[in-house]
């Protein structure tokens, strides 16, 4: 079966310092690889979409300097949290998907600043 | 814009109740619908969708019809279980083909 893994799974980290986090794809071709971001109140926001052979979007609120990702084949992706603050606590969720298929999402990674 | 509205923020109910969460949504195009599942500590599961009008998805007992005229995407399941409670999302992929709207979600619980 289709499968994502993430880790670490939980992180803390020093206000203003940075980490990194990796998602890696199981038993299908993650030609699509997008990262969320889960607030405490539950609600997802979309950082960044990476397709292969396409530029990474980026959405609104999220920049490559702030939120660097790599996605260098078809099984792994990685995306570093620079400089992080308070605000920037959360559970960072990873979704890959083949093609035009349903997405399938990673444990996550839960980020807390301190 | 896009969105989809959950209309139950909680539902609590006692084991092999009949289950329903409310969901419509609103969007440009003709987007696939999709029922996702999250319980604590993990992310959301993907549990079943349908990508045109009058199409189920089921899985595990859970059951949605695609309703294009209604805008909605009801999530259905006849008896439920203890292991049932989690929070359920549905969810939309509009004309990006990617970029997933997610409803605010309704938590389950079911008691023995």
């Amino acid at each position: 079966g289709a499968l994502v893994y993430q880790y670490p799974r939980r992180t803390i980290c020093k206000s203003g310092t940075s980490m990194r986090m990796e998602c890696q794809a199981v038993g299908f071709q993650a030609t699509s690889v997008a990262w969320y971001r889960q607030s405490p109140q539950k609600t997802f926001e979309l950082i960044a979409l990476s397709t292969v052979n396409s530029a990474i979007k980026y959405e609104q609120n999220f920049t490559q300097e702030k939120f660097p990702i790599s996605h260098p084949n078809l099984s792994f992706s990685s995306m570093t949290v620079l400089n992080a603050y308070l605000e920037d606590r959360g559970l960072y969720l990873c979704g890959a998907r083949e093609g035009g298929a349903e997405v399938f999402f990673g444990k996550g990674t839960r980020l807390t600043v301190v | 814009g896009d969105s989809v509205t959950q209309t139950e923020g909680q539902v609590a109910l006692s084991e092999e109740d009949f289950l329903t969460i409310h969901c419509n949504y609103s969007a440009s195009g003709y987007p696939a619908l999709f029922w996702y599942v999250q319980y604590p500590g993990e992310g959301p599961q993907f549990l079943f969708r349908a990508s045109r009008d009058k199409e189920k998805g089921s899985s595990r007992g859970f059951e949605a019809t695609y309703n294009k005229e209604t805008t909605s995407f009801h999530l259905q399941k006849a008896s439920v279980q203890e292991s049932d409670s989690a929070v359920y999302y549905c969810v939309h992929s509009g004309g990006s083909n990617y970029k997933l709207t997610f409803g605010k979600g309704t938590l389950l619980t079911v008691t023995p």
